[in-house]
């Protein structure tokens, strides 16, 4: 059974700090993402990894960064919280190539301040 | 730029009736289409792939090129079948084949 985790199920921040989002995968997955959740617009990727150390901008990448040095393990950066960046945060991992089922974690609900 | 249309943002039905989630999607090339599910305090998880051309949970999607269409039906809708539905879309081709675009949802809530 994947098990996607998420480090933290509810956080919160205060403008200006520096935010570390974890997400680890115990499926040998290449794939890797971060995604956010807002209502109404639905899930936005924000950054993907096919592979240690690759990353790839997803769709709305500005104020965020990310880090994968180990193959089970994605982190989301956020180098300076904004309010704007209030959402919940969703984590995913596939196999590698195309056409593969993305598994997600239970999500991190971030508030900032 | 792909693009997946999911037209309601709220569905509501009762129990017993049939239901459809409309999900259109723009894309000149030919996409592979997902609905995923997420039902109250659970994770997102897959409901069904139109490659796979399976029933799931006694749901069924027919991907419909001419009408760019991958409309998700139920003949009889069940109270557990109240979650949020996201339609998705794959691109079968280029450098980015195993990204993911999602369509803003629809909660479907199931009236006794």
């Amino acid at each position: 059974d994947v098990k996607v985790t998420q480090s933290s199920r509810y956080l919160v921040k205060r403008t200006g700090e520096k935010v570390f989002l974890e997400c680890v995968q115990d499926m040998d997955h290449e794939n890797m993402f971060w995604y956010r959740q807002d209502p109404g617009l639905g899930l936005r990727l924000i950054y993907f990894s096919y592979d240690v150390k690759m990353k790839e901008k997803g769709d709305i990448p500005e104020g965020y960064s990310v880090s994968r040095e180990k193959k089970e393990r994605f982190s989301l950066i956020l180098e300076s919280a904004s309010t704007n960046q209030t959402s919940m945060y969703l984590c995913a991992s596939s196999l590698g190539g195309g056409s593969k089922t993305q598994y997600f974690g239970p999500g991190t609900r971030l508030l900032v301040l | 730029a792909q693009r997946v249309t999911q037209p309601e943002k709220l569905l509501s039905v009762f129990k017993g009736a049939p239901v459809e989630l409309k999900c259109n999607y723009s894309y000149s090339g030919s996409p592979e289409l997902f609905w995923y599910v997420q039902y109250s305090r659970q994770r997102l998880q897959l409901l069904l792939r139109h490659i796979s051309r399976e029933s799931i949970k006694g749901f069924t999607a027919d991907l419909n090129k001419g009408e760019t269409s991958f409309h998700l039906k139920k003949p009889f809708a069940q109270e557990e079948d109240s979650a949020m539905y996201y339609c998705a879309l794959r691109l079968n081709s280029g450098g980015s084949n195993y990204k993911l675009t999602f369509g803003k949802g629809t909660l479907l809530t199931v009236n006794p």
